[in-house]
């Protein structure tokens, strides 16, 4: 089955330390997306991606950093800059950015904790 | 720019009522409209969309939504809801990018 594999599921750190969040997909998909999910708050958008090698801030996009060297990865990196990095995050993909009518394809996310 | 406004936080109803889940979008432009639910501790799946066409969408889980330009809204309702549709549910709106609301947790009771 096709589908969105996000590892590990929980995450655990100490301040100051940067963590790499890990997504890879089977669907074929181009595009692929990093969401923040705070309680009370929705989706934030933190980057995406439409091809290999390029991807674009999203709307809370400091202290966070990306890479898309293969179609099928898309890790996250929370750095120590990132000055709340507790919370739920949610990966997912879709066809083709320019396709607004494709519905997102998610994770199962990654909770991170740092204490 | 587009939004999304969720007027309920949360929602709890006895099993086998009816529910509305009710969801606003603000934008200049036609968008397309979305509903996704999320189970805890896992990601969003989707319920259904509205592209075009008839205004009254059905989705998974007999779960249906019915978009109202006029009033700008697109809320989702379902005749009878059993335990195991407690669970957060988010409206979304997509132009350039996909925007959500920020959820409504239905809790159903026996």
């Amino acid at each position: 089955d096709g589908g969105i594999t996000q590892s590990p599921k929980y995450l655990f750190r100490k301040e100051g330390q940067n963590v790499t969040l890990s997504c890879e997909q089977n669907l074929n998909h181009d595009a692929m997306y990093w969401y923040r999910q705070d309680p009370g708050q929705g989706l934030r958008l933190i980057y995406y991606s439409q091809i290999v090698n390029d991807f674009q801030k999203g709307d809370i996009a400091e202290g966070y950093s990306v890479s898309r060297e293969k179609k099928e990865s898309f890790p996250l990196t929370v750095t120590s800059a990132q000055k709340n990095p507790t919370a739920f995050y949610l990966c997912a993909s879709s066809m083709w950015r320019g396709m607004p009518e494709s519905p997102l394809h998610f994770g199962n996310g990654t909770r991170l904790t740092v204490t | 720019a587009q939004s999304v406004t969720q007027l309920d936080s949360q929602v709890p109803v006895f099993e086998e009522a009816p529910v509305e889940l009710r969801c606003n979008y603000s934008s200049s432009v036609s968008v397309y409209l979305f509903w996704y639910v999320q189970y805890p501790n896992q990601g969003l799946q989707l319920l259904l969309k509205y592209l075009s066409g008839s205004t009254l969408v059905k989705g998974i889980n007999g779960f249906e939504a019915e978009f109202n330009k006029s009033q700008t809204s697109f809320h989702l309702r379902k005749p009878s809801v059993h335990i195991s549709d407690t669970a957060e549910y988010f409206c979304a709106v997509s132009f350039n990018d996909m925007r959500f609301g920020a959820g409504t947790r239905l809790t159903v009771k026996p």
